[in-house]
């Protein structure tokens, strides 16, 4: 596609409930990152991708959280058990250099959930 | 722990007046340093990059920054600021192998 694309915008879900967020980024993009903003907050760095393989994962808050992208392409991002602390906008970007090599970063427009 | 830093939260300008915004990290050894902009209701964006060679980065729209090894800085610049300057900045910091980290932002808003 013409850009980094995540859906859905908006989730509003209950405490408890699992949520998936799905992001698909620039064709061709080696790397793929996410990181959750909290209002006010700059970025904060959950997990990223070369390819299929899960680089890093040292940002993911606990083990409610997941992410995968099987194929080398689109990732899901996944909540398990949702805390209202989960609320947050989420995003995504994509980059054609592999991680930590100083590619520009394309982000999405990102994932605001909301739990209740 | 591997750190950026903005020290200001909100900064507010009249159109022409000239634009700094600090920008500190704590990491040791050879970094890669970004500045990015969020404008309202837009994603995140690359505004300029500093990989190697001359520390004195420009950038889209007139901005510049500057690297300075030795306090660990890299200032954003802006002369003249435009109300269309109005955004959200973040500078970001990564190393070889390690993900981009980002620092809180600032908030930039330009009066007409």
């Amino acid at each position: 596609g013409a850009g980094v694309s995540q859906s859905p915008r908006y989730k509003v879900t209950k405490r408890g409930q699992d949520v998936a967020l799905r992001c698909d980024p620039i064709s061709g993009h080696v790397s793929l990152y996410w990181y959750r903003q909290a209002l006010g907050q700059g970025p904060e760095f959950l997990t990223y991708f070369n390819y299929e393989a899960q680089q890093d994962k040292s940002g993911l808050p606990n083990d409610r959280f997941s992410a995968e992208r099987p194929e080398g392409s689109i990732s899901t991002l996944t909540i398990q058990r949702t805390e209202q602390r989960d609320s947050a906008m989420y995003r995504c970007a994509s980059s054609t250099l592999a991680g930590g090599l100083g590619g520009e970063l394309f982000f999405g427009e990102g994932s605001r959930l909301t739990v209740l | 722990a591997q750190s950026v830093s903005q020290h200001n939260h909100h900064v507010i300008l009249s159109e022409a007046a000239s634009l700094e915004l600090g920008c500190n990290y704590s990491y040791g050894g050879t970094v890669n340093l970004f500045w990015y902009v969020q404008y309202p209701g837009q994603h995140l964006q690359l505004l300029l990059k500093y990989f190697s060679g001359d520390p004195l980065v420009k950038g889209i729209k007139g901005f510049e920054a500057e690297f300075i090894k030795s306090k660990f800085s890299f200032n954003l610049r802006k002369p003249s600021v435009q109300w269309s300057d109005t955004a959200e900045y973040f500078c970001a910091v990564n190393q070889a192998g390690t993900a981009l980290i980002f620092g809180k932002g600032t908030t930039l808003s330009v009066s007409s």
